[in-house]
């Protein structure tokens, strides 16, 4: 069954950093578009990033661009987004989830449990 | 920028049907999926590619698509069906859109 395992939340400050990561199995990674999705507190779905299967395109949403920067280790199956200078809205659960492998407008067919990262002084 | 809205909270009696719209500019001429996320959990593609149902999940979940609008159709609703429920689309090639989500109620 595939599996998508996120790490690496926690509190941060206000300006700092984070790195988190999301670790695939029980599926060709490296065949695979990836995504990540955030959800703050009580709050709906946000799409944030994208990586081709080879991580050689990336797009963001326009609220984090410039902050988030995604991109993912296919030899160690391994997908990453680091965040940079966070603010307190950015406070959520983030979620990877994986992009179908259809021709057009794919749905992100499996999603990992989500880590929650929380922005606070 | 694209966006997709979708009702707030929408209520259904056990055993009809609830059907929970999604609106967007010529959503129509776009791709529409849908998930269901219960508190606590990560979300499930219910319906993708307008329509279409991923393995295992139960028949009375369709999908449709026409104009502006997207409908997601739960028949025959069942208390498990009571959820939180997103559609989603993508507003380009490389960019994805979700809609606000709408609370399921089942009483």
């Amino acid at each position: 069954q595939v599996q998508l395992v996120e790490s690496g939340g926690g509190v941060v400050q206000p300006g700092r950093s984070l790195r988190l990561s999301c670790a695939a199995s029980e599926f060709r990674f490296s065949n695979y578009a990836m995504h990540w999705v955030r959800q703050a507190p009580g709050k709906g779905l946000d799409w944030m990033a994208a990586i081709s299967f080879d991580g050689s395109k990336t797009s963001y949403s326009d609220s984090v661009k410039g902050r988030f920067t995604i991109s993912r280790d296919n030899s160690k199956d391994t997908l990453y987004l680091r965040l940079n200078s966070l603010r307190t809205e950015d406070t959520a659960v983030y979620y990877c989830a994986r992009e179908a492998l259809v021709a057009v407008a794919a749905p992100l067919d499996y999603w990992g449990q989500g880590t929650l990262v929380t922005v606070s002084s | 920028s694209y966006e997709l809205t979708q009702p707030p909270s929408v209520s259904v009696s056990p055993g009809q049907t609830a059907s929970i719209t999604c609106s967007g500019d010529k959503l129509g001429d776009k791709y529409t999926c849908w998930y269901q996320q219960k508190p606590g959990q990560s979300p499930v593609l219910v319906i993708y590619e307008d329509n279409k149902r991923p393995s295992g999940i139960p028949e009375r979940f369709s999908g449709s698509s026409s104009g502006n609008t997207a409908t997601l159709t739960i028949s025959g609703t069942q208390i498990v069906d009571e959820s939180d429920y997103y559609c989603q689309t993508w507003a380009s090639s490389t960019s994805v859109v979700f809609g606000g989500g709408t609370k399921l109620t089942v009483l």
